[in-house]
Order: C-alpha cells, then structure tokens, then sequence
C-alpha cells in the first residue's frame, strides 16, 4: 500500500521551460513535505520543504506547492536548466510532538531529463 | 560544515556473514536515520536515533539493527545476510526541531 505516489516515473522538458513534478499522498496526517534530487550512486540531496500550514513555499528556481484538499504537492522548476537532470522524490512526515520528524516515507521518484 | 559522511563507500559479503556500516553526522546533529534503497522498494525506512536511543522504527526484522554513541555518530547492522539485502544504505542527520534530513553518499552492499 503506498502511501506516496509519484505517478509520472520520468519527465522530459526543454532548457529554458518549465519542469512540474508531481506526488499524491493518501495519509491526512501528513504535516510536512520535502523534495530530493538524487544523481546515481549518491544520497538525496535536500532541495526544499514545506509545512502543512503553507501552500506555497519558494527558493530561487524551485517552489513546492501544497494541496491539502486534493493530497497532492507539486514541485516546479523555472527555468530549468540541463544540471537539473536527475531524479525527483518527495518526501513526507507525521509530526508527533517532534518525535517522528526523523521518519520520512519517499515516493518511487520521477526521472527528470531536461534537453539543451 | 562538514556533511553527512558514512564509511565504507561499497561492500561485498556473502551470504550468511554480518556487516556493519558507519555515519557520522553533521556536527551539532544529534538525529540520524537509516534508509534502505533498492531498485524494487524505493527509499525505506530503517530506523531513527536521537541522543543514543531508538527513536523510530521502520518494518524490517531484527537481523537489520543500529546503535548511536554519545558523539552521534551511528551504526547499522545486518546480520544473516540474504541476497535480498544488496542495497544502498543511506544515513540522514538532521538538527533539533527541524524535519530536512541531510543524507551521506550512502554505502553500496552487494551480497553474493
């Protein structure tokens, strides 16, 4: 049963446009949201987060969209740019108190290719 | 500040041998999770150590264990291991009252 779903295993867009990255989740209780970008063989790497007392949250070319009513969060690049290419996950978690901040459940992730 | 780094980068064992796996966090963290990745699950949890204790667990079974020492650095062990088990094991560290995790580059386990 996945609680988190990227439903676009790979995307393809141009330099210079823009790239949405999409992620469902099933479990109400989530309260806080994260995108990765991971290249083979290395870890995640943060890239930007986003409480569930926000809707939008920006850095730079990256803004996270949050949709609380519908479970889906979304990530867009602009402009994206060839260094992009890599894959996307996102990640979600319960806040209990704080105790549970260390437990993140990750999407299947979407391959992101952005031709020059 | 120095990132998360974990030691060994790659490991080959066979079946049935133990291995354990090292992180080091970013200094001042005193949180770090495990995650396993493999081609078929995706990124699961392992589990999560806060001030040297078990914080959080995720549903592997008991062969997968850790431990956290007073310096926050964080150990992982497989014992028994199954073919099933060659995956890359990532380690996270994250500050007090903060919920970004900040990954290693992750230690590839090959079991033959």
């Amino acid at each position: 049963d996945q609680q988190v779903k990227q439903n676009s295993p790979s995307l393809s867009v141009q330099e210079g446009r823009i790239s949405i990255l999409n992620c469902d989740y099933t479990n109400s209780m989530f309260d806080y949201f994260l995108w990765y970008k991971k290249y083979p063989a290395e870890g995640p790497t943060f890239l930007i987060s986003i409480s569930s007392i926000k809707d939008k949250n920006e850095d730079g070319r990256f803004t996270v969209f949050l949709n609380k009513s519908a479970k889906h969060l979304s990530l867009h690049i602009v402009p994206s740019q060839p260094g992009d290419s890599a894959v996307y996950f996102c990640a979600v978690g319960v806040n209990a108190g704080g105790t549970s901040y260390g437990k993140l459940t990750f999407g299947q992730g979407t391959i992101l290719t952005v031709h020059p | 500040k120095a990132g998360v780094t974990q030691t060994p980068r790659y490991l080959i064992k066979t079946r049935g041998q133990q291995v354990t796996l090292s992180c080091s966090p970013i200094s001042g963290h005193r949180s770090v999770s495990w995650y396993q990745q493999t081609p078929g699950q995706g990124l699961q949890f392992l589990f999560e150590y806060f001030s040297e204790t078990q914080r959080n667990k995720g549903n592997f079974p008991g062969r997968f264990s850790g431990r956290q020492f007073s310096n926050s650095r964080s150990e992982m062990n497989v014992s028994t291991l199954e073919l099933g088990d060659s995956a890359l094991y990532l380690c996270a560290s994250r500050a007090d009252s903060t919920y970004e995790q900040y990954f290693g580059p992750g230690t590839r386990l090959t079991v033959t």
